[in-house]
């Protein structure tokens, strides 16, 4: 699995947007980018998962640079419930899967009023 | 609705009696695995499964046990419980193959081991 590198706390204000970028250099052809979020002593909750480009879904959109040596989360619109640790995976397909989650330091996001 | 089920959500205990942390889910899922988390060394795995009767070791798999007898469960079995092992727990499942690219996690389990 591709080594990832993010920054270890960022601080916003409600209602920003929210980018959250993770370093993956040695990052695989077949690799794919998975980002999940941690609220304190819950489970980890899958957000969004990309190759390529741009992805989007309902809670957030995940930038890919055509090199992939990086990615980047947007988050829109931040709220107070926001804050948790956000964490970047790289893997093969199926590496968001219960089967090869190697989860790193991550990156706490602190929202404030 | 789709769901990792954990029991119990807080348990304390003494040293070497041995105790089980059960894990269910209802989606059908190939893959279940188990997961400790401690401050300063993060998520790491403990074992996972594969499917029934296909589990293998994770990353910190030392005093521990797991079983898949049925599709669902996947308990975890701490046989003679110490002190390092009082953490965090958390239960996951997904998909298997290529496709699984989403896991589930329990509401997670705190253990403290006396």
């Amino acid at each position: 699995l591709a080594k990832t590198t993010q920054p270890i706390s960022m601080d916003s204000y409600e209602g920003q947007e929210v980018n959250i970028t993770c370093s993956h250099n040695n990052i695989a052809t077949n690799d794919y980018i998975t980002w999940y979020q941690q609220f304190p002593s819950q489970g980890p909750r899958f957000i969004i998962q990309g190759y390529k480009t741009k992805v989007t879904n309902e809670v957030a959109s995940l930038f890919i640079p055509a090199d992939r040596k990086s990615s980047t989360l947007s988050l829109p619109r931040v709220s107070l419930s926001d804050t948790a640790v956000y964490y970047c995976l790289v893997g093969r397909p199926g590496s968001g899967s219960a089967r090869q989650l190697t989860f790193g330091s991550g990156t706490q996001l602190t929202v404030l009023p | 609705e789709a769901q990792v089920t954990q029991n119990p959500r807080y348990l304390i205990t003494v040293t070497g009696k041995k105790l089980t942390v059960t894990c269910s889910q209802n989606m059908n899922h190939e893959y279940m695995s188990w997961y400790r988390q401690d401050p300063g060394l993060g998520l790491r795995q403990i074992y996972y499964s594969m499917n029934v009767e296909v589990t293998d070791k994770g990353d910190v798999p030392e005093g521990y046990k797991v079983s898949r007898k049925e599709k669902r469960n996947f308990p975890l079995i701490l046989e003679s419980p110490s002190p390092n092992q009082t953490s965090l727990y958390f239960c996951a499942s997904s998909r298997g193959g290529p496709g699984g690219t989403e896991a589930f996690f329990g509401q997670g389990t705190r253990l403290t081991v006396v």
